[in-house]
């Protein structure tokens, strides 16, 4: 089935650790998204990349990291610069164009120990 | 980013209609209007999304008003499966970005 996979979905970092979340695609889409969730909030945009070795900044890039090597494949670098890294990482792709949907995996909780 | 308005949580029966409302005044004439919803601990699911004319598919129907500066998602029949957090999301210009709000979290009783 074409889908998103994201993993690991539950990751544990010790303080001062880089964490890389992965995120899979293969629905042939160009673009691919990270969000980041905190409890009983909406989801805010990390990076997003429109097209294979090009990406922007979202709204909360500070203490992140990206690579889009691949079509099919956006993995995000949690660097130990986050200063608060606990959240639910959700990965999103879409085709070309503003009134593409947005498919998203099933997210990586990520826990600081 | 154009914002909307959705109210912070809704109630409903089961197997009753369901209309979630969301303002967007400050809508521009390229924006289009996404609907998506998300269940507790799951990544955020596709509803629907149109830029004028109202919408159907299986999962629901999206009322747009004439002026575009608000839109009303419908639920025909709420099952308990339905019962989730709905954000409303303009989407325009040439970045693809969402930016989702708070939503409105929908309750649905048996």
């Amino acid at each position: 089935d074409g889908g998103i996979t994201q993993s690991p979905k539950y990751l544990f970092r010790k303080e001062g650790q880089n964490v890389t979340l992965s995120c899979e695609q293969n629905l042939n889409h160009d673009a691919m998204y990270w969000y980041r969730q905190d409890p009983g909030q909406g989801l805010r945009l990390i990076y997003y990349s429109q097209i294979v070795n090009d990406f922007q900044k979202g709204d909360i890039a500070e203490g992140y990291s990206v690579s889009r090597e691949k079509k099919e494949s956006f993995p995000l670098t949690v660097t130990s610069a986050q200063k608060n890294p606990t959240a639910f990482y959700l990965c999103a792709s879409s085709g070309r164009g503003s009134n593409q949907p947005q498919h998203f995996g099933d997210g990586t909780r990520l826990s600081i120990l | 980013d154009a914002k909307t308005t959705q109210p912070n949580s809704m109630e409903s029966n089961e197997e009753e209609p369901v209309h979630l409302p969301c303002n967007h005044s400050t809508i521009s004439g390229t924006d289009y209007i996404h609907w998506y919803r998300q269940l507790p601990s799951q990544g955020p699911e596709y509803v629907i999304h149109g830029l004028t004319s109202n919408v159907n598919n299986r999962m629901a129907s999206l009322a747009i008003a004439e002026d575009r500066k608000s839109s009303t998602l419908i639920l025909h029949r709420a099952t308990l499966r339905d019962a989730a957090v709905y954000y409303c999301i303009l989407s325009g210009g040439s970045n693809y970005k969402l930016t989702f709000g708070k939503g409105t979290l929908l309750t649905v009783n048996p």
